[in-house]
């Protein structure tokens, strides 16, 4: 079945331990995206990335990191969280070409991230 | 900067009706629209996709129009179902925005009742 995979899928963590949200995707897609959503906010994409080893920021990145070493697989990591982090994390994933428009976005269950 | 609307932001409709969900947005230089439907404690399932130079999608009993010109895109739900319930977003893909960057509304927050 055709998927984008999160783990965990439920997290509860302190301020400042270090954590990895992980995304998989079993569809051969080179684009694969974070986003968060928080209430009345909406879906904010946090970082992006067109291919293995190309990663750019989206519109809140701050706190963030992430790394594309594989094509299937693309982790959030949180170095020190902090409770302004809380939120619903969402991986997407696409086959797109640059240049080439736009092709439906897929979107994994969602990881829900409190930090106390 | 690209903004998306969605109104209203909630709607509560007995079984069976036809009803319209709205979705604007304020820079029509757009490669798609996308509508997805979000369940409580799940991801965002991709319902249609409009590309640019489409008028409308269909599905079953959805139907979604787009028109770039106005900024505007409605999904129709015909003969709804308790099963509907659910809250539905719109995203467009913009050419200014970003390659690849959805932009999504805060959603409309459906609820159909028996």
């Amino acid at each position: 079945e055709a998927q984008v995979t999160q783990n965990p899928r439920y997290l509860i963590t302190v301020t400042g331990k270090k954590l990895t949200v992980t995304c998989s995707q079993n569809m051969n897609h080179e684009y694969m995206s974070w986003y968060r959503q928080d209430p009345g906010l909406g879906l904010r994409q946090i970082y992006y990335s067109m291919n293995v080893e190309v990663t750019d920021k989206g519109d809140v990145p701050e706190g963030y990191k992430v790394s594309r070493k594989e094509k299937r697989n693309f982790p959030l990591i949180l170095e020190s969280p902090s409770p302004n982090q809380t939120s619903l994390y969402f991986c997407a994933s696409s086959l797109s070409v640059f240049g080439q428009g736009y092709n439906e976005q897929f979107f994994g269950p969602g990881t829900r991230l409190t930090v106390l | 900067k690209q903004e998306v609307t969605q109104i209203p932001a909630a709607l509560s409709v007995p079984e069976g009706e036809n009803l319209v969900l709205n979705c604007s947005f304020t820079d029509s230089a757009i490669y798609n629209l996308q509508w997805f439907r979000q369940d409580p404690g799940k991801g965002l399932t991709s319902l249609l996709l409009i590309q640019s130079s489409q008028r409308e999608q269909t599905s079953g009993r959805l139907n979604a129009s787009l028109d770039k010109s106005s900024g505007r895109s409605t999904l129709y739900i015909a003969a709804s179902q308790p099963g509907d319930s659910a809250t539905y977003l719109c995203a467009v893909g913009g050419m200014n925005t970003g390659f690849q960057k959805l932009v999504f509304g805060t959603g409309t927050r459906l609820l159909v009742s028996p």
